[in-house]
């Protein structure tokens, strides 16, 4: 199945410095690469996806990269602010299971 | 407000016992996933319901078993209850179409203790 690892488990950053979140995945069929965030003691939240037909995303402060032929894919938000501090999770799916990375606590340092 | 609702928030029960957790899908929503987050530790992948019908299955225990009903909602049940099961158990929901794509949806949770 599916295996996707997630670098770092934890990362501070000083409040408008930019924080980076990179995985890996192990199937070259996966298509579809959510990031989810989630605040302490609630649920996961949808906050930016990347299809395998495209290489760059950017929502705002959020952007996605998606290298297929080296099967990573990081989350860059710029100009963090203390809001931005949760618990940052990437997935990947190849048709309807989606498999986590194990997380990345972000703590953005006011 | 994800659109997918769980009951109970909490729940807190002993040892040996058996609980059910309930999901309400997204209207329009066919599919229904099962999530168990244990403290500190990342989304396990449990089951998938689609339609009513068992579609993926993850690492789920033989004490754990789900279903989806006719109106789509789906409900785990968790038998003979070990202190290990105690966790965030999420629901979450997608539209579920074959396209490969798969934007899920996540419910509250249900924080589940056992005593």
């Amino acid at each position: 199945g599916e295996n996707v690892e997630q670098h770092p488990s934890t990362l501070s950053v000083q409040e408008g410095d930019s924080a980076v979140i990179k995985c890996t995945y192990s199937d070259s069929a996966s298509n579809y690469f959510p990031w989810y965030k989630q605040e302490l003691g609630k649920r996961p939240q949808l906050i930016i996806d990347i299809r395998s037909n495209v290489g760059e995303k950017k929502d705002q402060r959020i952007a996605v990269t998606l290298n297929k032929t080296a099967k990573h894919f990081s989350l860059h938000i710029t100009e963090t602010q203390p809001e931005d501090s949760a618990v940052y999770f990437c997935a990947a799916s190849r048709g309807h299971k989606l498999s986590f990375g194990a997380g990345t606590t972000v703590t953005v340092r006011a | 407000d994800s659109g997918v609702t769980q009951t109970p928030k909490h729940l807190i029960t002993a040892t040996g016992q058996r609980v059910t957790l309930r999901c309400s899908p997204r209207s329009g929503d066919l599919s229904v996933y099962w999530y168990q987050q244990s403290l500190d530790q990342g989304l396990q992948f449990l089951i998938q319901y689609y339609n009513g019908e068992e579609r993926a299955k993850g690492n789920i225990l033989e004490r754990f078993s789900a279903q989806q009903f006719p109106d789509l909602h789906s409900e785990l049940n968790l038998s003979s209850l070990e202190l290990g099961d105690s966790a965030l158990y999420f629901c979450a929901s997608s539209v579920g179409t074959s396209g490969g794509f798969n934007e899920q949806f996540f419910g509250p949770g249900t924080r589940l203790t056992v005593l």
